[in-house]
Protein backbone atom coordinates (compact mmCIF):
# COMPACT_ATOMS: atom_id res chain seq x y z
CA UNK A 1 0.00 0.00 0.00
CA UNK A 2 3.18 2.48 0.83
CA UNK A 3 3.87 4.30 -2.22
CA UNK A 4 6.54 6.66 -1.04
CA UNK A 5 9.15 4.48 1.53
CA UNK A 6 11.73 6.39 3.23
CA UNK A 7 14.11 4.21 5.28
CA UNK A 8 15.06 4.55 8.50
CA UNK A 9 12.57 6.52 9.94
CA UNK A 10 15.10 7.80 12.76
CA UNK A 11 18.64 8.10 11.98
CA UNK A 12 21.61 9.09 14.07
CA UNK A 13 24.84 9.99 12.89
CA UNK A 14 28.10 11.64 14.52
CA UNK A 15 29.47 15.01 13.20
CA UNK A 16 31.27 14.87 10.10
CA UNK A 17 30.45 11.52 9.37
CA UNK A 18 28.58 10.37 5.48
CA UNK A 19 25.48 9.53 6.01
CA UNK A 20 22.64 8.01 3.35
CA UNK A 21 19.25 8.80 3.42
CA UNK A 22 17.17 6.61 0.81
CA UNK A 23 13.47 6.91 -0.77
CA UNK A 24 11.67 4.21 -2.99
CA UNK A 25 8.42 4.51 -4.97
CA UNK A 26 5.98 2.61 -6.11
CA UNK A 27 4.26 4.95 -8.28
CA UNK A 28 6.36 4.67 -11.07
CA UNK A 29 6.97 8.55 -11.16
CA UNK A 30 9.21 10.63 -13.19
CA UNK A 31 10.05 13.33 -11.00
CA UNK A 32 11.72 12.85 -7.15
CA UNK A 33 12.10 15.30 -4.65
CA UNK A 34 14.41 16.01 -1.19
CA UNK A 35 13.16 18.69 0.77
CA UNK A 36 14.90 19.57 4.18
CA UNK A 37 12.13 20.09 7.16
CA UNK A 38 13.90 21.81 10.62
CA UNK A 39 12.08 21.87 13.34
CA UNK A 40 9.11 24.11 13.56
CA UNK A 41 10.02 25.20 9.50
CA UNK A 42 8.19 24.94 6.74
CA UNK A 43 10.16 22.03 3.79
CA UNK A 44 12.59 23.51 1.67
CA UNK A 45 13.26 22.07 -1.18
CA UNK A 46 17.42 20.57 -1.88
CA UNK A 47 16.84 19.35 -5.20
CA UNK A 48 14.78 16.90 -7.84
CA UNK A 49 15.71 14.34 -10.40
CA UNK A 50 13.16 14.92 -13.56
CA UNK A 51 13.86 11.21 -14.22
CA UNK A 52 18.21 11.07 -14.49
CA UNK A 53 18.32 14.76 -14.70
CA UNK A 54 19.75 16.45 -11.53
CA UNK A 55 18.49 19.77 -10.73
CA UNK A 56 19.60 21.87 -7.48
CA UNK A 57 18.60 24.60 -6.21
CA UNK A 58 21.41 27.36 -5.86
CA UNK A 59 21.24 27.89 -2.29
CA UNK A 60 21.90 24.02 -1.25
CA UNK A 61 25.00 23.78 0.40
CA UNK A 62 27.28 21.29 -1.09
CA UNK A 63 27.61 19.01 1.61
CA UNK A 64 24.24 17.37 -0.26
CA UNK A 65 24.48 15.49 -2.43
CA UNK A 66 21.62 12.67 -4.20
CA UNK A 67 22.25 9.91 -6.62
CA UNK A 68 19.18 8.40 -8.55
CA UNK A 69 20.31 4.72 -9.98
CA UNK A 70 16.95 3.82 -11.45
CA UNK A 71 13.51 5.09 -11.12
CA UNK A 72 12.46 3.77 -7.72
CA UNK A 73 15.25 4.68 -5.55
CA UNK A 74 16.87 7.93 -4.89
CA UNK A 75 19.48 9.12 -2.45
CA UNK A 76 20.14 11.61 -0.22
CA UNK A 77 23.76 11.86 0.63
CA UNK A 78 25.44 14.25 3.36
CA UNK A 79 28.77 14.19 2.95
CA UNK A 80 29.53 15.77 6.77
CA UNK A 81 27.05 16.60 8.50
CA UNK A 82 26.96 19.32 10.84
CA UNK A 83 24.56 19.96 13.92
CA UNK A 84 22.84 22.63 11.61
CA UNK A 85 22.09 19.46 9.34
CA UNK A 86 19.63 17.76 12.00
CA UNK A 87 16.02 18.06 10.43
CA UNK A 88 13.60 15.85 8.78
CA UNK A 89 14.25 15.15 5.56
CA UNK A 90 11.63 14.25 2.73
CA UNK A 91 11.41 12.53 -0.13
CA UNK A 92 8.40 12.93 -2.65
CA UNK A 93 7.47 12.51 -5.86
CA UNK A 94 5.61 13.31 -9.00
CA UNK A 95 4.02 11.46 -12.47
CA UNK A 96 5.38 14.89 -14.13
CA UNK A 97 6.89 18.34 -13.52
CA UNK A 98 4.37 19.88 -14.72
CA UNK A 99 1.86 21.29 -11.88
CA UNK A 100 1.33 17.32 -10.33
CA UNK A 101 0.79 16.36 -7.32
CA UNK A 102 3.39 15.66 -5.24
CA UNK A 103 3.24 12.61 -3.23
CA UNK A 104 5.56 12.84 0.15
CA UNK A 105 6.98 9.90 2.16
CA UNK A 106 7.09 9.77 6.09
CA UNK A 107 10.82 11.64 6.46
CA UNK A 108 13.50 10.21 7.92
CA UNK A 109 14.65 12.55 11.28
CA UNK A 110 17.84 12.80 11.05
CA UNK A 111 20.02 13.56 14.60
CA UNK A 112 23.94 14.46 14.24
CA UNK A 113 25.71 14.02 17.78
CA UNK B 1 10.21 32.35 -6.44
CA UNK B 2 6.31 33.00 -5.95
CA UNK B 3 5.42 33.88 -2.59
CA UNK B 4 2.75 32.70 -0.43
CA UNK B 5 1.75 34.30 2.41
CA UNK B 6 -0.88 32.75 5.33
CA UNK B 7 -1.83 33.77 9.04
CA UNK B 8 0.46 31.72 11.49
CA UNK B 9 -2.35 30.09 13.10
CA UNK B 10 -5.76 29.81 13.50
CA UNK B 11 -8.93 28.01 15.54
CA UNK B 12 -11.76 26.36 14.95
CA UNK B 13 -14.56 24.78 16.44
CA UNK B 14 -15.26 21.37 16.18
CA UNK B 15 -17.89 20.31 13.33
CA UNK B 16 -17.79 23.94 12.32
CA UNK B 17 -16.16 25.53 8.66
CA UNK B 18 -13.32 26.72 8.29
CA UNK B 19 -11.75 29.35 5.73
CA UNK B 20 -8.52 29.51 5.59
CA UNK B 21 -6.62 32.49 3.61
CA UNK B 22 -3.36 32.87 1.49
CA UNK B 23 -1.94 35.64 -0.53
CA UNK B 24 -0.06 35.32 -3.54
CA UNK B 25 0.40 38.74 -5.10
CA UNK B 26 2.98 38.07 -7.32
CA UNK B 27 1.19 34.71 -8.89
CA UNK B 28 2.06 34.35 -12.77
CA UNK B 29 -0.18 33.25 -15.11
CA UNK B 30 0.95 29.92 -15.00
CA UNK B 31 0.92 29.02 -11.68
CA UNK B 32 -0.76 26.55 -9.69
CA UNK B 33 -2.35 27.39 -6.25
CA UNK B 34 -2.07 24.01 -4.30
CA UNK B 35 -2.68 23.45 -0.80
CA UNK B 36 -1.26 20.71 1.46
CA UNK B 37 -1.70 19.81 5.38
CA UNK B 38 1.05 18.35 7.62
CA UNK B 39 0.28 16.46 10.53
CA UNK B 40 2.96 15.87 13.24
CA UNK B 41 5.78 13.76 12.77
CA UNK B 42 4.27 13.21 8.73
CA UNK B 43 5.18 14.21 5.29
CA UNK B 44 2.91 16.66 4.01
CA UNK B 45 -0.56 15.38 2.41
CA UNK B 46 -2.25 16.71 -0.47
CA UNK B 47 -5.39 18.94 -0.26
CA UNK B 48 -6.36 20.49 -3.69
CA UNK B 49 -5.48 22.27 -6.25
CA UNK B 50 -6.95 24.68 -8.86
CA UNK B 51 -5.35 27.24 -11.47
CA UNK B 52 -8.47 29.52 -11.98
CA UNK B 53 -11.64 28.00 -11.09
CA UNK B 54 -12.91 27.13 -7.93
CA UNK B 55 -12.27 23.49 -7.02
CA UNK B 56 -14.13 20.96 -5.20
CA UNK B 57 -13.21 17.45 -3.58
CA UNK B 58 -14.13 15.24 -1.15
CA UNK B 59 -11.24 16.96 1.48
CA UNK B 60 -11.97 20.13 1.16
CA UNK B 61 -12.90 23.24 -1.60
CA UNK B 62 -10.67 26.41 -3.23
CA UNK B 63 -12.30 29.24 -3.63
CA UNK B 64 -9.71 31.04 -6.17
CA UNK B 65 -10.16 35.25 -6.64
CA UNK B 66 -10.57 36.57 -9.77
CA UNK B 67 -7.36 38.04 -9.66
CA UNK B 68 -5.53 35.04 -8.65
CA UNK B 69 -4.21 37.34 -6.33
CA UNK B 70 -5.26 35.11 -3.32
CA UNK B 71 -7.45 32.08 -2.35
CA UNK B 72 -9.27 30.45 0.38
CA UNK B 73 -8.94 26.93 1.83
CA UNK B 74 -12.26 25.58 3.14
CA UNK B 75 -13.40 22.78 5.38
CA UNK B 76 -16.65 22.71 5.54
CA UNK B 77 -16.96 20.63 8.85
CA UNK B 78 -13.69 20.39 10.81
CA UNK B 79 -12.77 17.40 12.99
CA UNK B 80 -10.13 17.19 15.12
CA UNK B 81 -8.11 15.16 12.58
CA UNK B 82 -8.28 18.31 10.63
CA UNK B 83 -5.96 19.67 13.20
CA UNK B 84 -2.79 20.28 11.44
CA UNK B 85 0.17 22.82 9.88
CA UNK B 86 -2.05 24.03 5.99
CA UNK B 87 0.54 24.84 3.18
CA UNK B 88 -0.45 26.89 0.37
CA UNK B 89 1.75 26.75 -2.54
CA UNK B 90 2.24 28.42 -5.62
CA UNK B 91 3.96 25.83 -8.50
CA UNK B 92 4.90 26.66 -12.01
CA UNK B 93 6.12 25.10 -14.83
CA UNK B 94 8.64 23.30 -13.34
CA UNK B 95 6.29 21.86 -10.58
CA UNK B 96 8.98 22.40 -7.75
CA UNK B 97 7.18 23.57 -4.63
CA UNK B 98 8.47 26.30 -2.23
CA UNK B 99 6.54 26.38 1.00
CA UNK B 100 5.44 29.16 2.73
CA UNK B 101 5.24 29.67 6.37
CA UNK B 102 1.97 27.65 7.01
CA UNK B 103 -1.18 28.17 8.85
CA UNK B 104 -1.21 25.70 12.06
CA UNK B 105 -5.08 24.94 12.57
CA UNK B 106 -6.46 23.98 15.73
CA UNK B 107 -9.53 22.60 16.62
CA UNK B 108 -11.48 22.87 19.60
CA UNK B 109 -13.34 19.94 20.67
Amino acid sequence: DAMVIQNPRYQVTQFGKPVTLSCSQTLNHNVMYWYQQKSSQAPKLLFHYYDKDFNNEADTPDNFQSRRPNTSFCFLDIRSPGLGDAAMYLCATSRDGQQETQYFGPGTRLLVL
Amino acid sequence: DAKTTQPNSMESNEEEPVHLPCNHSTISGTDYIHWYRQLPSQGPEYVIHGLTSNVNNRMASLAIAEDRKSSTLILHRATLRDAAVYYCILSSTGNQFYFGTGTSLTVIP
